[in-house]
């Protein structure tokens, strides 16, 4: 069935590298995909959204490309931040359907 | 900013026990959320609610039940807690459905279950 693939669970990084964050969709149809961010003891909120009209969404420095080519939707930034530590999500949502989450990437930046 | 509250933020259960989780939004929404939290497995979506007096099965609705007795509340009921019960869980509000639809989520509620 259609599903979101994150495939690290745990990523550590040094302050001011780039960061990447995995996301895969697997499904007949082209999906809407999200990220979500939970900051420790915080909720999950929206990141990001990709848009119907290939425009790359971005929001506090943050960015993801959807390529439908290899069904993918990274997340990415320039540079990491010490305040950029939590947990990630990739999310899809297909056609009328519930949106549907991966299964996170812990993201730890360490100065 | 939307508002989603939920009660308790946490709770201790004992197995076999019955345990009620809360949630009320403000946001006037109309479709209501409860997902499990779960290392490695993300956010697994429990029940959901399109109206009032209306529930939905989600993804894992096994050993759940829930209610929506008006717009702003919408419950999950755990009749008989086990120990793969224990979770955090969270309730989200939206008030679209598609391209539009945006999650607002609650505070979350740690459940352990002894």
């Amino acid at each position: 069935g259609d599903s979101v693939t994150q495939t690290e669970g745990l990523v550590t990084l040094t302050e001011g590298l780039p960061v990447m964050l995995n996301c895969t969709y697997q499904s007949t149809y082209s999906p809407f995909l999200f990220w979500y961010v939970q900051h420790l003891n915080e909720a999950p909120k929206l990141l990001l959204k990709s848009f119907t009209d290939n425009k790359r969404p971005e929001h506090q420095g943050f960015h993801a490309t959807l390529h439908k080519s290899s069904s993918s939707f990274h997340l990415q930034k320039s540079s990491a931040q010490l305040s950029d530590s939590a947990l990630y999500y990739c999310a899809s949502l297909y056609g009328n359907e519930k949106i549907t989450f991966g299964a996170g990437t812990k993201l730890t930046i360490k100065p | 900013e939307a508002a989603v509250t939920q009660s308790p933020r946490s709770k201790v259960a004992v197995t076999g026990g019955k345990v009620t989780l809360s949630c009320h939004q403000t946001n006037n929404h109309d479709y209501m959320y409860w997902y499990r939290q779960d290392t490695g497995h993300g956010l697994r979506l429990i029940h959901y609610s399109y109206v009032a007096d209306s529930t939905e099965k989600g993804d894992i609705p096994d050993g759940y039940k829930a209610s929506r007795p008006s717009q702003e509340n919408f419950s999950l009921i755990l009749e008989l807690a086990s120990l793969s019960q224990t979770a955090v869980y969270f309730c989200a509000s939206s008030d679209a459905q598609g391209s539009n639809e945006r999650l607002f989520f609650g505070h979350g509620t740690k459940l352990s279950v002894l």
